[in-house]
């Protein structure tokens, strides 16, 4: 069973700072995807960024990148330029060919004026 | 194009009685998977229902059930509610030659 780890319940930021929020998981799957949720207080679970396993460039978004370690089974997400708008849970996700998504149990993101 | 739709928004119950809850999926999808949210936790898979059948199932009791019907809309059921099920429900909506998975604005269930 693949698991997935956010070890930083909750971080803040100043307005335009950068900040990196950390996801571990454990697979012994060599074709994954992987994905960055941002859930604001609305709740609406919207997707920021995904990266797949067999490409070794990191996957960006305009202000978010990632960091994919395949062999440290590590993917860090990077906010540039942190907005207002960016305060929200953050969940890390795991996903095979079976479409069912492993979450990380989130991180709390808030973005200071 | 209308996104993913769930309906209720929010919902109360007492133990013991039986909820269903409803998702339409993005125009196009023709997969839908279920998740429960508890309180300050990530979501967890409860099934996805493909072509009207349970495709697969996460580590959920029998009392959780659902159904897909021919428009590919998906209903949950579950019966003989606990507190425990307090939560929030979500639904994704995915098109099964891609991954990614498009989530509705779920339904708050609360049990008392």
């Amino acid at each position: 069973a693949q698991t997935v780890t956010q070890s930083q319940p909750e971080m803040s930021v100043q307005e335009a700072e950068t900040v990196t929020l950390s996801c571990t998981y454990d697979t012994s799957e060599s074709n994954y995807y992987l994905f960055w949720y941002k859930q604001p207080p609305s709740r609406q679970m919207i997707l920021v960024i995904r990266q797949e396993a067999y490409k070794q460039q990191n996957a960006t978004e305009n202000r978010f990148s990632v960091n994919f370690q395949k062999a440290a089974k590590s993917f860090s997400l990077k906010i540039s330029d942190s907005q207002l708008g960016d305060t929200a849970m953050y969940f890390c996700a795991f996903n095979n060919a079976g479409n069912m998504l492993t979450f990380g149990g989130g991180t709390r993101l808030m973005v200071k004026p | 194009d209308a996104g993913v739709t769930q309906s209720p928004t929010h919902l109360i119950k007492t133990r013991g009685q039986q909820v269903t809850l409803r998702c339409s999926p993005k125009s196009g999808h023709d997969t839908v998977s279920w998740y429960q949210q508890a309180l300050g936790q990530g979501p967890q898979f409860i099934f996805q229902y493909y072509e009207e059948e349970e495709r697969q199932r996460g580590n959920f009791p029998d009392r959780f059930s659902g159904h897909q019907f021919p428009n590919y809309s998906s209903e949950l059921n579950v019966n003989a509610l606990l507190l425990g099920d307090s939560a929030l429900y979500l639904c994704a909506s995915i098109f099964s030659l891609s991954n990614e998975q498009f989530f509705g604005p779920g339904t708050r269930l609360t049990v008392l």
